[in-house]
């Protein structure tokens, strides 16, 4: 059982927009920057959103991140074959003294 | 261009010892938090270790606690995991991550396989 709580999948079409949610307490989303982590099939996981809404150089635009309170989504638009893979949200635990990951969210591209 | 490579995974049986490597290089290791993350055969990840830019602080997952031990050599650009006493449950890929001040995994390695089984 993950510490955050993310939808175990989801899917979309070519061109379309799709978003993922992540959902924590107090003692993490709530008091921490979220960050958000691209792993493609097979390879190791990639920062794909830093503090809550950053792109690391190199992420194109179609990937966003914000979040409200205890809650954080990230959004692709444009939606793209390439972007088939697992997504994970992290962020600080402050009770835990380390940080804490989404289960994580299966993205199909139909 | 930044790279973190991972080695030292293998197979061992259930009470034993490995001892993970992460060798950094093309950044300043002493710079920057590292953290071992973990991920067991289809699922998600799992923090496993975080330690500072001088070791002079360290936590660890309570699945680990007491069994696991970071450490890292600034000088050899290298961070370690100690595991003993290991279990099934420990079986993984383990990656090392470069982490900023604020929690952020920003490089990752590619990962080490450990697998824990009589």
């Amino acid at each position: 059982q993950s510490v955050l709580t993310q939808p175990p999948s989801t899917s979309g079409t070519p061109g379309q927009r799709v978003t993922i949610s992540c959902s924590g307490s107090s003692s993490n989303v709530g008091s921490n920057a979220v960050s958000w982590y691209q792993q493609l099939p097979g390879t190791a996981p990639k920062l794909l959103i830093y503090s809550n809404d950053q792109r690391p150089s190199g992420v194109p635009d179609r990937f966003s991140g914000s979040k409200s309170g205890t809650s954080a989504s990230l959004a692709i638009s444009g939606l793209q074959s390439e972007d088939e893979a697992d997504y994970y949200c992290a962020a600080w635990d402050d009770s835990l003294n380390g940080p804490v990951f989404g289960g994580g969210t299966k993205l199909t591209v139909l | 261009q930044v790279q973190l490579v991972e080695s030292g995974g293998g197979l061992v049986k259930p009470g034993g010892s490995l001892r993970l490597s992460c060798a950094a290089s093309r950044f300043t290791f002493g710079d920057y938090f590292m953290t071992w993350i973990r991920q067991a055969p289809g699922k998600g990840l799992e923090w496993v270790s975080y330690i500072s830019r001088t070791s002079s602080s360290t936590n660890y997952a309570d699945s680990v606690k007491g069994r696991f031990t970071i450490s890292r050599d600034n000088a050899k650009q290298s961070l370690y995991l100690q595991m003993n006493s290991l279990r099934a449950e420990d079986t993984a890929v383990y990656y090392c991550a470069r982490t900023d001040d604020s929690g952020n995994m920003d490089v990752w390695g590619k990962g080490t396989t450990v697998t824990v089984s009589s």
